[in-house]
């Protein structure tokens, strides 16, 4: 079975400051999606990442996949209150079988 | 385009009733999937369809689940008889492409709870 883990669990941090968060596995995805949910809403996919070392950018917002394609990461410059959310990680396995989600990073921004 | 519908958005039952929740995924989109949520698993694939077939329903927890996609615009989700351990949130989602691929948009979710 594929996992993806998450770190951190929980970050809280104040506007205008840089994060990071972590999405690891001991597996070989063959894509890796990251997405953004809202309280009462459903996840938005913010991008997906299929070419090992591939860093893709959404305007504060930069997604690396590692060369081996196990692990990705997600930085966030200068946050704003609205990236305040729920940060889940999915991948799709080599075989194109298995997708599964991390269990999420839920950030909040402070004013 | 009106997204991904859900209905209903809450749902209160008593253990052993039957729940069914509803989709019309967006139109156009060939796949459509069953994901349930809660905080102690996350968000799980339950089943997930391409041309109203379904393709791979391994993730269905039990017999008690079953899914129906009776056409393009409309899919069911059903428990019968439902147990408190089902209350999550169950979104459905759709897209043009297969997992992994860029374009799954997600709907509001129904939030079930089973007394």
């Amino acid at each position: 079975t594929q996992l993806l883990e998450q770190s951190p669990q929980f970050l809280s941090i104040q506007e205008g400051e840089n994060l990071t968060v972590y999405c690891n596995s001991s597996s070989v995805f063959s894509s890796l999606q990251w997405y953004r949910q809202e309280p009462g809403e459903g996840p938005v996919l913010l991008v997906t990442v299929v070419t090992g070392g591939e860093v893709k950018k959404l305007k504060r917002l930069t997604f690396q996949f590692g060369d081996a394609r196990k692990d990705s990461s997600l930085h966030i410059t200068a946050a704003q209150p609205g990236d305040t959310g729920l940060y889940l990680c999915a991948g799709l396995d080599n075989y194109g079988q298995n997708f599964v989600f991390g269990p999420g990073t839920r950030l909040s921004v402070l004013p | 385009d009106a997204g991904v519908i859900q209905s209903p958005r809450h749902e209160v039952t008593e253990m052993g009733q039957e729940v069914t929740l509803r989709c019309k995924p967006i139109s156009g989109h060939d796949y459509l999937f069953w994901y349930r949520q809660t905080m102690m698993r996350g968000l799980e694939l339950l089943i997930y369809f391409n041309n109203n077939v379904p393709i791979d329903d391994s993730g269905m927890p039990e017999d008690r689940f079953s899914a129906k996609m009776p056409n393009a615009s409309f899919s069911t989700l059903k428990i019968q008889p439902s147990e408190p351990r089902d209350s999550a949130v169950y979104f459905c989602a759709s897209s043009t492409v297969t997992l992994g691929g860029e374009t799954q948009y997600f709907g509001p979710g129904t939030r079930l709870l089973v007394l």
